[in-house]
């Protein structure tokens, strides 16, 4: 069974530039989470999706944005990227909401100059 | 305070050796609780959920004490495949599914 997909892999952007980041989950799993891992950092909860809807998010600014899709994949929209937005960012999946374990992507790095 | 505290290490202990982790958490709330391991520029991999009752796979054995909102996780006869960074990992009631995790604990393993 195929994991969590994310693309691109790595991707370099400057400063004032908008992102779009894409993740599909596995096959079967409605939930879908990103994070972000800047260097040095723990992870931190951005976005939450389920079903179409957003349904909860982190402490990031407004453009930090995604949304998902029919079929449960989702994007990452970054607008007006700061260098500070410089980091690794992680999709995760779930099957569904209530307690169930989150898989995680290998992640798109995300390099801001 | 942060929400998941956990001893940063390194832990540098020799192969075959037993080592324990152990992280705290400050939400009473919380309802779920996970390690994960992080091996270096990789993406987490869930190693295990931890249940009130304490749980063991193979050579992993997770504890849980929620009075003193407190999480351990214990490696024995330690391998060089070991080394990693190991995140605790908490969630809050069930509807709230953001994770939040440790800063990590680095384990490396000696031959």
């Amino acid at each position: 069974e195929a994991g969590v997909t994310q693309s691109p892999t790595h991707l370099i952007k400057t400063r004032g530039q908008q992102v779009t980041l894409r993740c599909s989950p596995i096959s079967g799993h409605t939930s879908v989470y990103w994070y972000q891992q800047a260097l040095g950092l723990g992870l931190q909860f951005l976005l939450w999706y389920d079903e179409g809807e957003e349904r909860n998010r982190g402490n990031f600014p407004p453009r930090f944005s995604g949304r998902q899709f029919p079929n449960y994949s989702s994007e990452l929209n970054v607008n007006a990227l700061e260098l500070e937005d410089s980091a690794l960012y992680l999709c995760a999946s779930s099957l569904v909401v209530g307690g169930y374990e989150q898989y995680f992507g290998p992640g798109t790095r995300l390099t801001v100059t | 305070r942060k929400e998941v505290e956990q001893d940063p290490g390194p832990f540098n202990v020799p192969e075959g050796a037993t080592v324990a982790f152990n992280c705290t958490y400050s939400n009473s709330a919380s309802q779920s609780f996970f390690w994960y391991r992080q091996d270096c520029r990789k993406e987490p991999k869930l190693l295990m959920s931890v249940y009130s009752s304490g749980n063991e796979d193979g050579r992993f054995t997770a504890q849980l004490n929620r009075a003193s909102q407190y999480i351990s996780l214990l490696i024995r006869d330690s391998k060089l495949s070991d080394s990693a960074t190991y995140l605790c990992v908490v969630k809050q009631n069930f509807g709230n599914e953001k994770l939040t995790f440790g800063t990590g604990t680095r384990l490396t393993i000696i031959p």
